[in-house]
C-alpha cells in the first residue's frame, strides 16, 4: 500500500521569507512523487515531479523539491514567499513497480499563508 | 495550453434525485480518471479508465454511481440516487498514458440538499 502524510495543517510564512511544506511517503517499491496547488474554488494544478535522476526537482512558480530517500520525504520550497502563493498545496505518491494503474494517492493538503 | 473540461462547475440537487457531470480530457490522452474531493481532504480516486476501458473502480460506489467513456475520449459520472454524503468536488483528470503525469480540470462542486 502507498501513504502520503503531511504534517502540518497550515504554514505561515512572511512575503520574501523562504517557505517549505512538509511532506512524507510510504511505498513498497520506487516512488514517483509530484507536487500540486490548488487555489480557492479550483482544481489541482500540476507544479513539479519527481521520477529519477537528480535529488533536486524544479518546477513552476519558483518552485523546487528535494527527493530524500532515507527519510522517504518530499518537501516543497520556496527560497521567497509571494502572497500569491497562498493556497492548498497537495503531495501526492505512486508507487511506479507495484501500481500498474498509475493510481495517485494524496496526502491531506497544507495551506500555506503568505502574509505581506 | 491544452486544459481538462468539466461541466456544469457548481450543481445544487435536492438527495434522492439523480446528477450527471460531463469531462472532455486533454486530445490525445487516453486515461481519464474521475477523483472525489471533500472539502478539506485530498481528492480520492473514484474510477480510472484507460482508453474506453474502466482499469479500476474499486473505490466507486457502485450502487449509485456510475461512469461511462463509450468512445474513449470524453466521460460522464452519474450519481443516482444522491445522498446528502455526496456532497464534494468531482475532479477529472487525464494523462497521455498510465505513466505520465495527470492533469486536472477545474472541478464540479456538488451540494445535495
Amino acid at each position: 500500500a502507498q501513504s502520503v502524510a503531511q504534517p502540518e495543517d497550515q504554514v505561515n510564512v512572511a512575503e520574501g521569507n523562504p517557505l517549505t511544506v512538509k511532506c512524507t511517503y510510504s511505498v513498497s517499491g520506487n516512488p514517483y512523487l509530484f507536487w500540486y496547488v490548488q487555489y480557492p474554488n479550483r482544481g489541482l494544478q500540476f507544479l513539479l515531479k519527481y521520477i529519477t535522476g537528480d535529488n533536486l526537482v524544479k518546477g513552476s512558480y519558483g518552485f523546487e523539491a528535494e527527493f530524500n530517500k532515507s527519510q522517504t520525504s518530499f518537501h516543497l520550497k520556496k527560497p521567497s514567499a509571494l502572497v500569491s502563493d497562498s493556497a492548498l498545496y497537495f503531495c501526492a505518491v505512486r508507487d511506479f513497480l507495484n501500481n500498474a494503474g498509475n493510481m495517485l494517492t494524496f496526502g491531506g493538503g497544507t495551506r500555506l499563508m503568505v502574509k505581506p | 495550453e491544452a486544459e481538462v473540461a468539466q461541466s456544469p462547475r457548481y450543481k445544487i440537487t435536492e438527495k434522492s434525485q439523480a446528477v450527471a457531470f460531463w469531462c472532455d480530457p486533454i486530445s490525445g490522452h487516453a486515461t481519464l480518471y474521475w477523483y472525489r474531493q471533500i472539502l478539506g481532504q485530498g481528492p480520492e480516486l473514484l474510477v480510472q479508465f484507460q482508453d474506453e476501458s474502466v482499469v479500476d473502480d474499486s473505490q466507486l460506489p457502485k450502487d449509485r454511481f456510475s461512469a461511462e467513456r463509450l468512445k474513449g475520449v470524453d466521460s460522464t459520472l452519474k450519481i443516482q440516487p444522491a445522498e446528502l454524503g455526496d456532497s464534494a468536488m468531482y475532479l477529472c483528470a487525464s494523462s497521455r498514458d498510465r505513466g505520465n503525469t495527470i492533469y486536472f480540470g477545474e472541478g464540479s462542486w456538488l451540494t445535495v440538499v
